[in-house]
């Protein structure tokens, strides 16, 4: 059972370089996210799709894309990296907006 | 906007003991999902409980039970006979239902080290 399954674990990144953070979930899930973890914060919702074909902002899209390309996937692109990006990103999965959320491992970002 | 607070940066239990987390969150909502994720070394997150506020009975899960206090917003983790693999970091969260998505807020976490 693969779940949720981000690429790359870790990536450092220059300031103003651009990169695609790619996940798929092989559980037929509807409803995927993309989170950000910082020290101190928990984790914040960047963007979301409720389902294929909509995506919607959270509560920090500043600086960030994203495309749900099929319903397995859904990427987050940086255009422009910054310092202040530099965060452990976890993509998240669920069946219904009800149902648990499943994570992927994350992947660790430092821009510099 | 619904917020979400732990206020212990950092616990510590003998193994074998009992610890409880403590976490409170504001809303002016009725109906609503609270959950507690473990987060451990490896960075991965898990679900370790869920309740939901409608119903008045805590949620358990084997050795890990909440006491859900609606009036006093408060929402805290209990974790009995602790053993070595239960040190990570925790995260209280909330939900509204009705989202049509899985919106959760975050608290800030608790990172628990088990003595042995």
């Amino acid at each position: 059972n693969a779940g949720v399954t981000q690429t790359p674990k870790f990536q450092v990144l220059k300031t103003g370089q651009s990169m695609t953070l790619q996940c798929a979930q092989d559980m037929n899930h509807n409803s995927m996210y993309w989170y950000r973890q910082d020290p101190g914060m928990g984790l914040r919702l960047i963007y979301y799709s409720a389902s294929e074909g909509t995506t919607d902002k959270g509560e920090v899209p500043n600086g960030y894309n994203v495309s749900r390309l099929n319903k397995r996937e859904f990427s987050l692109r940086l255009e422009s990296a910054a310092p202040s990006q530099t965060s452990v990103y976890f993509c998240a999965s669920t069946k219904t907006a009800n149902s648990p959320l499943h994570f992927g491992n994350g992947t660790r970002l430092t821009v510099t | 906007a619904q917020t979400v607070t732990q206020s212990q940066p950092e616990m510590s239990v003998q193994e074998a003991e009992t610890v409880t987390l403590s976490c409170t969150y504001d809303t002016s909502e009725s109906d609503y999902y609270l959950f507690w994720y473990k987060q451990p070394p490896s960075r991965q997150m898990i679900l370790v409980i869920r309740q939901e506020a409608y119903k008045q009975q805590n949620a358990t899960e084997n050795r890990f039970s909440v006491n859900f206090q609606k009036a006093a917003k408060s929402f805290s983790l209990k974790i009995s006979d602790s053993q070595l693999g239960d040190a990570a970091m925790y995260f209280c969260a909330y939900k509204r239902v009705g989202q049509g998505a899985q919106k959760l807020v975050f608290g800030q976490g608790t990172r628990l080290t088990i003595n042995p």
